[in-house]
This record gives structure tokens, sequence and C-alpha cells, in this order.
């Protein structure tokens, strides 16, 4: 069974934090996303990896940086937390070969900044 | 224009009716097509996908796709009170997804 896993289910961070959300895979997938998702919006790329130390810039990027040291961990970093990046963010991963093979998704992390 | 539209719904249905959840996309260039629902406060999970024109059925569920209409759809047969979820639509090119906002559906006892 695939299991996708993210460090915290929530979390409270005040404006200005430097906010780590970290997402770990067990299944050997090549490929990482995160993804915010906000009521009538639906979810939003933010970055995605295809390899280790390797990222792409999805719809959303800015304002957030992620770092894949290794193949299982893609981390999310806030760099300077704002209000406005109160979200539920989700994490995925998929199956080596493109996006022919379905995401799977971690539980998500509601993240609240005050 | 939005890449993926949905119907936000709430499409409300008896028990044991069948639902219809429709889903259209801009990009021709998609291949492949998922459904995912998504209870309240937790992640999506995979209900089908379908990559070739016309239907694909699991258990209740049916996946239809229409690439030259740019349409695929979700029939849920016999719907019951747990289905009641959002039923999110993504579609798929290289390496991204782009989903829909998602489908509200109740399932009224």
């Amino acid at each position: 069974d695939v299991k996708v896993t993210q460090s915290s289910r929530y979390l409270v961070k005040r404006t200005g934090e430097k906010v780590f959300l970290e997402c770990v895979q067990d299944m050997d997938h090549e490929n990482m996303f995160w993804y915010r998702q906000d009521p009538g919006l639906g979810l939003r790329l933010i970055y995605f990896s295809y390899d280790v130390k390797m990222k792409e810039k999805g719809d959303i990027p800015e304002g957030y940086s992620v770092s894949r040291e290794k193949k299982e961990r893609f981390s999310l970093i806030l760099e300077s937390a704002s209000t406005n990046q109160t979200s539920m963010y989700l994490c995925a991963s998929n199956h080596p070969g493109g996006s022919s093979y379905e995401q799977y998704f971690g539980p998500g992390t509601r993240l609240t900044v005050t | 224009q939005k890449e993926v539209e949905q119907n936000s719904g709430p499409l409300s249905v008896p028990e044991g009716a069948i639902a219809s959840l429709n889903c259209t996309y801009s990009d021709r260039g998609s291949q492949s097509f998922f459904w995912y629902r998504q209870y309240s406060g937790k992640s999506p999970e995979l209900i089908m996908f379908i990559y070739s024109n016309g239907d694909k059925e699991d258990g209740r569920f049916t996946a239809q796709l229409n690439k030259a209409s740019q349409y695929v759809s979700l029939l849920i047969r016999d719907s019951q009170p747990s289905d009641s979820a959002t039923y999110l639509c993504a579609v798929s090119g290289t390496y991204k997804y782009i989903f829909g906002t998602g489908t509200r559906l109740k399932v009224l006892a």
C-alpha cells in the first residue's frame, strides 16, 4: 500500500516565521508534488520534482521554495509566512513515467498564519 | 478561461439514483483523466482513471471520455449517502495535473 505522510496535520505560525512542511513517500516514486487547496480555487500546484535535487515551478510558486535531497522526501518552505498563505497543503507522489499514473496524496497540513 | 471546469454544486440526488458529474477541459493535448473523491477535511483519493474515448466501468462507477468534445464525466449508480463528498476532475499532460474545483455531491437518504 502506497503511503504518503506529512509532518503535521495542523500548524499555526506567526507572520514572518520560516515554515517547513515535510512530505515522505515509501513507494520509491520519482515524482513528488506540493499543492495548496483553498475553497473555490481547488488544488493549485506550487512546485513539483521529478528527481532528487530537481524541482520545477508550478502555477503559484511565489513565496515558496522546495528541497528534495532524498528521493523519498520533499519539503516545502515558506520563507516568510504571510496570512495569505493560510491554507490546506497537500503533498502527492506518483509512479515514474509521467502523469499517466495516478497521484497519491498525503493527509494534508492545515496551516494557519496569524 | 479555466482549464478544467466543473459545476460546484451541490448536486443533490436521492439514495439509489444515478449521480452524473461532468467536467470539461481546454487542452486538447491532455492524455489522462482522473476522478478523485474528497471527503470533508480529508485528502483526495482516486476513484477512476480513463485514457481512451468511451466508457470505463468499475463497480458502481462509470467514467466517460469524449476527447472530441473535451468532456469527461463520472456516473455513480445506486448512489449511497456514503458517496456524499466533493468529486475532483483532474487532467494531465506531461508532468502536471490540472484539477477542477470540484463538484459537491449530496446523496439524500
